[in-house]
């Protein structure tokens, strides 16, 4: 069974605007990654949070992850053309190998 | 410079054939993973080895077989038995325990 949701499953802002996806789990989780894939590629790691951290910043993007609710946000903040792309959450649970992915959110940044 | 290679990067079967998608990896990593993904849908894992010379079946294992008899190498091969194979996959790896994927470009696979 799958593990992460991402919501919503598109997202087409203007460029300059932020952008903010999130993601629900199920169970318990070692890490929550976040990967980015353009059409037709292979996925690109973005960031990782631990499941004792509540933030994480790097760049434009930041991250949150709130384990009570079993949920993440991802925020692109000044969002450029060059972001549109999926975005995917994945999380490790009990096999700290094994790697679930959601469905991912569609993001368009019109120019 | 270090990546994953996967191919071919598109290939067309037809009904009954065997096939064998190519993953390559000279990152050194431990962990290599096979991934099936759907249009608009996620990734789903078929297989994964942690060690050369052992894998592990996925969530959507058959129909699918590999082999990890080099640490670089992680051949994937979709069988006939696989009812529906169209669909776009993904080679991945990572250093044991270190929580982040690396990913090859993928191999799209449409049968005739």
């Amino acid at each position: 069974s799958q593990q992460g949701e991402e919501d919503p499953q598109a997202l087409s802002i203007q460029e300059g605007e932020n952008a903010t996806m999130n993601c629900s789990y199920k169970t318990s989780i070692n890490n929550l990654q976040w990967y980015r894939q353009n059409s037709g590629r292979g996925l690109v790691h973005l960031i990782l949070i631990r499941s004792n951290e509540r933030e994480k910043h790097s760049g434009r993007l930041r991250v949150t992850l709130d384990t009570s609710k079993k949920s993440s946000s991802l925020l692109i903040t000044a969002s450029r053309a060059a972001d549109t792309a999926s975005y995917f959450c994945a999380t490790t649970v009990d096999n700290f190998n094994k790697f679930y992915f959601g469905s991912g959110t569609k993001l368009n940044v019109k120019p | 410079d270090g990546g994953i290679t996967q191919s071919p990067k598109y290939l067309f079967r037809k009904e009954g054939q065997n096939v064998t998608l190519s993953c390559e990896q000279n990152l050194n990593h431990d962990a290599m993973y096979w991934y099936r993904q759907d249009p608009g849908q996620g990734l789903r894992l078929i297989y994964y080895s942690q060690i050369v010379n052992d894998f592990q079946k996925g969530d959507i294992a058959e129909g699918y077989s590999v082999s990890r008899e080099k640490k670089e190498s992680f051949p994937l091969t979709v069988t006939s038995a696989q009812k529906n194979p169209t669909a776009f996959y993904l080679c991945a790896s990572s250093i044991q325990e270190a929580g982040e994927l690396f990913f090859g470009e993928g191999s799209r696979l449409t049968v005739l």
